[in-house]
């Protein structure tokens, strides 16, 4: 069974800090999706990555297949990037994804 | 990305009715689409995989003649929750794939059950 946990699960930034939201996975992947839910809901598909690194506009997202492990960063964040955080590793051989619980980031003006 | 749009974005019904929640693909063609349930402050866990054409495959302990799930074209599948209870509340959310199993999945907007 793979384990996902993310870190921290609450997160309070001021606009314009610099987050770094972590995920551990414990089995073997074939790729990994950061996701982010809104208060409604609605969840976006931020990224899917098997390797390295991925940027889009102030996110990033990398990943280290050896280590078991992906970071998400947003750059100078702001309060729209309030929201729930979501780490969905795909196991390997599998469609399935499995999901972190999630870390709820709070930015402040 | 990819749009995929789920309705009714909300929905309340008197216990023992039926609902049907719809997930549409609006600019791919989707051969596989999943069903997530996810309850106050808990993670999504998936319900069921629906694939086009055939019969969808369920997660354990999900009651498959409750949850009636149709894949009927490669751009719509739909939840039904049968006799719904007050405990099938929840919040449900569809996905879909473009392609084959590495390629990117796509999020409905949810639909928030509330059975009374």
């Amino acid at each position: 069974k793979n384990e996902v946990e993310q870190s921290p699960q609450n997160l309070t930034a001021q606009e314009g800090e610099f987050i770094t939201i972590n995920c551990s996975y414990s089995v073997g992947i074939s790729a990994l999706h950061w996701l982010q839910q809104h208060p409604g809901g609605g969840i976006v598909s931020l990224f899917m990555l098997s390797s390295g690194k991925k940027k889009h506009g102030r996110l990033i997202a990398t990943i280290n297949i050896q280590e078991k492990h992906s970071s998400l960063h947003i750059t100078a964040s702001h309060p729209r990037d309030s929201a729930v955080y979501i780490c969905a590793p795909r196991e390997g051989g599998s469609e399935k994804l499995v999901f972190g619980k999630g870390t709820k980031l709070t930015v402040n003006p | 990305g990819a749009v995929v749009s789920q309705h009714p974005s909300w929905v309340i019904c008197k216990s023992g009715t039926s609902v049907k929640i719809e997930c549409r693909s609006l600019d791919f063609q989707a051969t596989t689409m999943f069903w997530y349930r996810q309850f106050p402050k808990q993670s999504l866990m998936l319900m069921a995989t629906s694939n086009e054409g055939s019969k969808a495959t369920y997660e354990q302990g999900v009651e498959k003649d409750k949850f009636l799930i149709n894949h009927a074209s490669l751009t719509l599948s739909t939840l039904t929750v049968t006799s719904a209870h007050p405990e099938d509340s929840s919040f449900y959310i569809c996905s879909a794939r473009r392609g084959g199993m590495n390629t990117e999945a796509f999020f409905g907007q949810g639909t928030r059950l509330t059975v009374v």
